[in-house]
């Protein structure tokens, strides 16, 4: 079982719609969630962080975390064709070493 | 504020030649570096990182080897590049505590040939 598992898509969803990006992890004992976007072709860039349970927003973004459950999910509202990209799930995991152990990406396609 | 450097943004090499990436990062002290490589479609894979200078660990065996001269400066190296080498490498650095991401360089785009 992979340590951070998301599911490779592509996630397809229609311009102004709102995406679900969703991301679980195996260690208990992590606390601190990202998620990065990474347009083809460019570096991964850092979107959201949460570390506690419950919701967190920023602009049309939501992230959202459930330590219960060991998931983590990233809401995008009126999904915009600019969207369209491999969203990167991390997780700092105690179990290797306190460092950020990486999903390997769902991409979104955002249709106009 | 800090900012993290890397170069060049794109390398096409022939097999058996050497290589050296620079990352640089600036306005930080004693950061936490890392070099990942991605191949094309693929995840990020953890390739070295490094806590302060002279100190690197190694996630993968393989024909590269990295180095941290100075608390700023982080390098990869190989003496002969094979074609699994190709991808695109990322440096990232880390201030220190968990609460905080990686931020990445931009990378560079590395095609043996």
């Amino acid at each position: 079982q992979k340590e951070v598992e998301q599911n490779s898509g592509p996630l397809s969803v229609p311009e102004g719609a709102i995406a679900s990006l969703n991301c679980t992890y195996s260690d208990r004992g992590s606390q601190s969630f990202f998620w990065y976007r990474q347009y083809s072709g460019k570096s991964p860039e850092l979107i959201m962080s949460i570390y506690s349970n419950g919701d967190k927003e920023d602009g049309r973004f939501t992230a959202q975390l459930n330590k219960a459950s060991q998931y983590v999910s990233l809401l995008i509202r009126d999904s915009q064709p600019s969207d369209s990209a491999t969203y990167l799930c991390a997780v700092n995991s105690q179990n290797a070493g306190n460092m950020l152990t990486f999903g390997g990406g769902t991409r979104l396609m955002v249709k106009p | 504020s800090q900012t993290i450097h890397q170069w060049p943004a794109t390398l096409v090499q022939p097999v058996g030649s050497p290589l050296s990436l620079e990352c640089t990062v600036e306005g930080t002290s004693n950061p936490n570096l890392y070099w990942y490589r991605q191949a094309a479609g693929r995840g990020l894979q953890l390739l070295f990182y490094s806590v302060g200078i002279g100190q690197i660990s190694s996630e993968v065996p393989q024909n590269l080897s990295a180095s941290r001269p100075q608390d700023w400066q982080f390098i990869l190296s190989s003496k002969k590049l094979l074609l699994s080498d190709s991808g695109f490498y990322l440096c990232a650095w880390r201030g220190t505590g968990t609460n905080y991401g990686y931020t990445f360089g931009s990378g560079t785009r590395l095609t043996v040939v």
